[in-house]
């Protein structure tokens, strides 16, 4: 497609329930970030790929949170046992990988931990 | 990325020009400002962005100050599909290759119709 998509749109969770997130970027767009963004506050970075390369994880808040890139296209982020602190909507972006130049973002998967 | 400051909110009448101002004291050389917007319910969205001189496209203009240590989003005609929060960001334009983006609070922009 022509944006970034990400699946699902809407997840409610029960505590210590295991979630998986989707997103698929722009085709041939190398750099894929994943953030997480709390209400009323900007997104925080939580992990980015080259390829299927994980070169930073440094935001990922715990190792209850996973992500992975095995061929190079599709992501998922993937949080187990999760907890009510874990609400919030979760931002995927890719871009061409040149850098300086723009990412696309996609709408977002927002997560209910009830 | 170095960091940027920005106000809470603006208001602006719809159909007037709208002017966003970031300040970035500790902006490098080599630093480009950035500007995303994120509408309701949706990912930011890049709006624009420069180096020294100002730039316009078919969203809006950045005004960048001599100094490079602040910098102005100008929205020509602001319309109630604006109304979002605009975010000011610094990227260091010798990067090689892509590398997070660092985000603030940004300005919430309200709209009045």
């Amino acid at each position: 497609g022509a944006g970034v998509s990400q699946s699902p749109r809407y997840k409610v969770a029960k505590r210590g329930q295991d979630v998986a997130l989707r997103c698929d970027p722009i085709s041939g767009h190398v750099s894929l970030f994943w953030y997480q963004q709390a209400l009323g506050q900007g997104p925080e970075f939580l992990t980015y790929f080259q390829n299927e390369a994980q070169l930073d994880k440094s935001g990922l808040p715990s190792d209850r949170f996973f992500a992975e890139r095995p061929e190079g296209s599709v992501s998922t982020l993937k949080i187990q046992r999760t907890q009510q602190e874990d609400s919030a909507v979760y931002l995927c972006a890719s871009s061409l990988g040149s850098g300086g130049g723009g990412y696309t973002f996609g709408s977002g998967t927002r997560l209910t931990v009830v | 990325d170095a960091k940027t400051t920005q106000p809470n909110s603006m208001e602006s009448n719809e159909e007037e020009p709208v002017h966003l101002p970031c300040n970035h004291s500790t902006i490098s050389g080599t630093d480009y400002i950035h500007w995303y917007r994120q509408l309701p319910s949706q990912g930011p969205e890049y709006v624009i962005h420069g180096l020294t001189s100002n730039v316009n496209n078919r969203m809006a203009s950045l005004a960048i100050a001599e100094d490079r240590k602040s910098s102005t989003l100008i929205l020509h005609r602001a319309t109630l599909r604006d109304a979002a929060v605009y975010y000011c960001i610094l990227r260091d334009v010798f990067a090689n290759r892509d590398d997070k983006i660092i985000f603030g609070k940004g300005t919430r922009l309200h709209i009045l119709p």
